[in-house]
């Protein structure tokens, strides 16, 4: 039973580009979070989403950044023009229900240039 | 944002000795989770805490879920070199779906 994939698992962008992360939940896992991580911190919540729906995008920045989960395929995070300030560890989660456990990946190391 | 207070925030030890830390929150949370991190890769789901008071073990982790409801507890016992790395505390409070994480305790285990 695989577990949550996250690729690319590295991503470099220059100043200005974009970057988008993908994300394939667990089987049977309908509902997808995306955090953020920087160097020596916790992770902080970005965005919830459940298939074709995004329920909870208080902790994404309102400009630049868009995430999907569409009926197939996987939960996009997107960053447009990236600045430096992007650079981190995104990680993504998911879980059957709001009730249980999230599941991790193993996270897209972004690095803006 | 809001985190959660985590304590120690690092400790080198002993290889064979028991470590405890602890996850503490101005508010009351239905779920506690515990995860270790290494270097480089996602968070790994430890222990899952569900009920006030409950005692949870996963092999040499045990976890406890504080009578409160604002704090929790992590004990490893007998630490080896493997259990480097992070672990971070993760509560939900009721009727939320959002999962509030600690700031970390950084562990180091010395053979």
């Amino acid at each position: 039973n695989a577990g949550v994939m996250q690729n690319p698992r590295h991503l470099v962008r220059r100043r200005g580009q974009e970057a988008r992360l993908r994300c394939s939940p667990m089987k049977g896992h309908s509902h997808v979070y995306w955090y953020r991580q920087l160097p020596e911190e916790g992770l902080k919540f970005m965005v919830y989403l459940q298939k074709e729906n995004i329920i909870d995008e208080s902790g994404m920045p309102k400009e630049r950044f868009s995430a999907e989960f569409p009926k197939e395929g996987p939960s996009i995070l997107r960053i447009q023009q990236v600045v430096r300030g992007d650079s981190a560890a995104y990680f993504c989660a998911s879980s059957p229900g709001t009730s249980f456990e999230q599941f991790f990946g193993p996270g897209t190391r972004l690095t803006v240039l | 944002g809001q985190q959660l207070n985590q304590s120690p925030q690092s400790m080198f030890i002993q290889e064979g000795e028991d470590v405890s830390m602890n996850c503490t929150s101005s508010s009351i949370f239905n779920t506690w989770l515990w995860y270790k991190q290494d270097p480089g890769e996602g968070p790994v789901l430890l222990i899952a805490l569900y009920k006030a008071g409950e005692l949870t073990s996963n092999g040499r982790l045990t976890a406890q879920f504080g009578i409160t409801r604002k704090d929790s507890f992590l004990n490893i016992s007998a630490s080896i070199p493997s259990d480097v790395g992070i672990y971070f505390c993760a509560g939900q409070g009721s009727g939320t779906y959002k999962y509030i994480f600690g700031t970390g305790t950084r562990l180091k285990v010395l053979a």
